[in-house]
């Protein structure tokens, strides 16, 4: 059972634009966590969230985690082709680390 | 950088053979995870531990076994190999943070079951 849904699955955006990507859940969450994978690579963390309205900025990167603690979006400002990669958010429902992951956003940023 | 390796890196085998992946660690930390990556269903956990000699399973852990004898080393073995079986594996270790503890992983086997 995939107990967090990531959209878009893909996005192909011109360089300078903006998007966002959300990861929504029934579930609630102690923390959730956002990461990027490039290809042969293994996932890069980029940011954790664990309280409900919580932001955290990261450059051009803005990640919220819901109210409720059951979703969250991530923000991208002027997106780069450095911005190009699989975003995944990962949950962890029961406060022991046994993530549970969406299944991705794959982006393509375009010069 | 969380002093992670995964070896080998790549691997082709075929059905019916046992198979071991390890996952390698430097920093002495207690929690190992071990992650396979299929397209359509993100990472599931496959089994974890959280200490020498102590695991538990996951998600997905039927046909894998697992042992961790030494604090630096989590070994997967599959006993029996299946295409079914044919995916990225990623290993994963737990540090403790701020506000809650973070996974960071490791670069990854590919296998291929023939």
């Amino acid at each position: 059972t995939q107990l967090l849904e990531q959209s878009p699955q893909f996005l192909s955006i011109q360089e300078g634009e903006n998007l966002t990507v959300y990861c929504n859940s029934s579930s609630v969450f102690s923390s959730l966590q956002w990461y990027r994978q490039e290809p042969g690579e293994g996932p890069v963390l980029l940011v954790t969230v664990v309280t409900g309205g919580e932001v955290k900025k990261l450059k051009r990167l803005t990640f919220q985690f819901g109210d409720a603690r059951k979703d969250s979006s991530l923000h991208i400002t002027a997106a780069q082709p450095g911005d190009t990669g699989l975003y995944l958010c990962a949950g962890d429902e029961t406060g022991f680390q046994k993530l549970v992951f969406g299944t991705g956003t794959r982006l393509l940023v375009s010069p | 950088d969380a002093g992670i390796t995964q070896s080998p890196r790549h691997k082709v085998t075929e059905t019916g053979t046992p198979v071991t992946l390890r996952c390698h660690q430097t920093e002495n930390h207690r929690y190992m995870y071990w992650y396979r990556q299929d397209p359509g269903h993100g990472l599931r956990l496959i089994h974890y531990s959280y200490g020498v000699k102590d695991t538990d399973k996951g998600e997905v852990s039927d046909g894998y076994s697992v042992s961790r004898s030494k604090t630096e080393d989590f070994l997967l073995t599959l006993e029996s190999a299946t295409s079914s079986q044919t995916s990225v594996y990623f290993c994963a270790i737990r540090e403790g943070g701020a506000n809650t503890d973070t996974q960071y992983f490791g670069p990854g086997t590919r296998l291929t079951v023939l």
